[in-house]
């Protein structure tokens, strides 16, 4: 069975940080692009950071460009987000998702929410 | 920034059709997606590449596209697709964007 499950969210305050973690099975994980994507309460979805398959291309949203970074393992079929420098606005639901070129994000995991309050 | 313009919700009753647009100026370079996400649910792909359903995906979801605006049609409306519907695209300008519509609250009467 396909599976992605995040880990890592929880209270923080501002100016904060925090790593998520996102562990993946049931597929070749090396081959697949990997997505942050979050959801603030109430709201809709907001892409936040891309990586290849070989971590060779990451990508950004402008919102969180310097304060987060994307990162992977492949041999530990892991998909990584440090937050760094944290506000009140990235209060959200994270979830990560895979993609192949011109597939889609598919599947999702369930979410990790981050709450960045004082 | 790029931005994806959909409307905030649609009403259709049981059985008929339901259609959802998408706007955005680079829609005509770069394909669309669709997904639909029920309440505390992660979102679930249901087209790809403007057009393609997924495998699982019921044969009532379809997509379509003109110009700088895609579609999301959904026909024979049952009770279990009321939920909200986002479409998501990229920019085309060279800086990468991926980008998501505001989306659209779909709710069967």
């Amino acid at each position: 069975e396909v599976q992605l499950v995040e880990s890592g969210g929880g209270l923080v305050k501002p100016g904060g940080s925090l790593r998520l973690s996102c562990a993946a099975s049931g597929f070749t994980f090396s081959s697949y692009s990997m997505n942050w994507v979050r959801q603030a309460p109430g709201k809709g979805l907001e892409w936040v950071s891309s990586i290849s398959s070989s971590s060779s291309y990451i990508y950004y949203a402008d919102s969180v460009k310097g304060r987060f970074t994307i990162s992977r393992d492949n041999a530990k079929n892991s998909l990584y987000l440090q937050m760094n420098s944290l506000r009140a606005e990235d209060t959200a639901v994270y979830y990560c998702a895979s993609s192949r070129q011109n597939s889609g994000y598919a599947p999702w995991g369930q979410g990790t929410l981050v709450t960045v309050s004082s | 920034s790029y931005e994806l313009t959909q409307p905030p919700s649609v009403s259709v009753s049981p059985g008929q059709t339901a259609r959802i647009t998408c706007s955005g100026d680079a829609l005509p370079k770069q394909y669309a997606y669709w997904y639909q996400q029920k309440p505390g649910q992660a979102p679930v792909l249901v087209i790809y590449k403007d057009s393609e359903r997924p495998s699982g995906i019921p044969e009532r979801f379809s997509g379509s596209s003109s110009g700088t605006t895609v579609t999301l049609t959904i026909s024979g409306v049952q009770a279990e697709d009321e939920a909200d519907y986002y479409c998501q695209s990229a920019d085309s300008s060279g800086t990468y964007e991926e980008v998501f519509g505001g989306g659209t609250k779909l709710t069967v009467l």
